[in-house]
């Protein structure tokens, strides 16, 4: 299994619709993964982290699910600003010293 | 603007030129990391620093590619003798240390090799 792998899309969904997104992460020992957000041609940003009790933010929930290692983002209430690329975050290995490993990427559009 | 800085934003070169860019992170943090992107992928690492100790590189990091953070603030990525398929967004990125901590991206130097 690689580090991480998301399915690419393209999610296409009308306003006002809920998507999720998983992603399946390979090491069993991570402790902490994060989902950010990059527009087209700009830098990611973090979107929200997502810790052993998931996390919720507004419209954004995010959890995770150890047993089958995997975390997903759910989007309720889809609006037009949220089209973008969702990128699955996890460290490569379970220390301090370790970097981060980005997935390749959901991408969302959201139609009107 | 106290977020991670990047220079230039945009360099064309042709091939087989050396180009370097520079990175100015987070004042206050003291991991700094370098990533490249392509069209349609995420992120992939390069290198990271925890101050001016370089603790490790991607095997993406072929010789051409030299990292440096001589004094553990801003940081340079050289790339020697260009080649086509260097071309991608170089992201710089830094943290305060840690793996559960956040790492906050500059708005990437754009690289076009021709």
């Amino acid at each position: 299994r690689k580090e991480v792998e998301q399915d690419p899309g393209p999610f296409n969904v009308p306003e006002g619709a809920t998507v999720a997104f998983n992603c399946t992460y390979s090491n069993s020992a991570s402790q902490s993964f994060f989902w950010y957000r990059q527009d087209c041609r700009k830098e990611p940003k973090l979107l929200m982290s997502v810790y052993s009790s998931g996390n919720e933010d507004g419209r954004f929930t995010a959890q995770l699910n150890r047993a089958s290692q995997y975390i997903s983002l759910l989007i309720r209430d889809s609006k037009l600003s949220d089209s973008a690329t969702y990128l699955c975050v996890v460290p490569l290995r379970n220390s301090g010293n370790t970097p981060l490993v980005f997935g390749k990427g959901t991408r969302l559009s959201v139609i009107a | 603007d106290t977020g991670v800085s990047q220079d230039p934003r945009h360099k064309i070169t042709k091939r087989g030129q050396n180009v370097t860019f520079r990175c100015d992170p987070i004042s206050e943090h003291n991991r700094l990391y370098w990533y490249r992107q392509t069209l349609g992928q995420g992120p992939e690492f390069l290198t990271y620093f925890q101050n001016e100790a370089q603790l490790e590189k991607s095997r993406l990091l072929s010789d051409r590619f030299s990292a440096e953070r001589p004094k553990g603030s801003f940081s340079t990525l050289e790339i020697q003798r260009t080649e086509q398929g260097d071309s991608a967004m170089y992201l710089c990125a830094s943290s305060s240390g840690g793996a559960g901590n956040t790492i906050y991206f500059g708005e990437g130097s754009w690289l076009t090799v021709v």
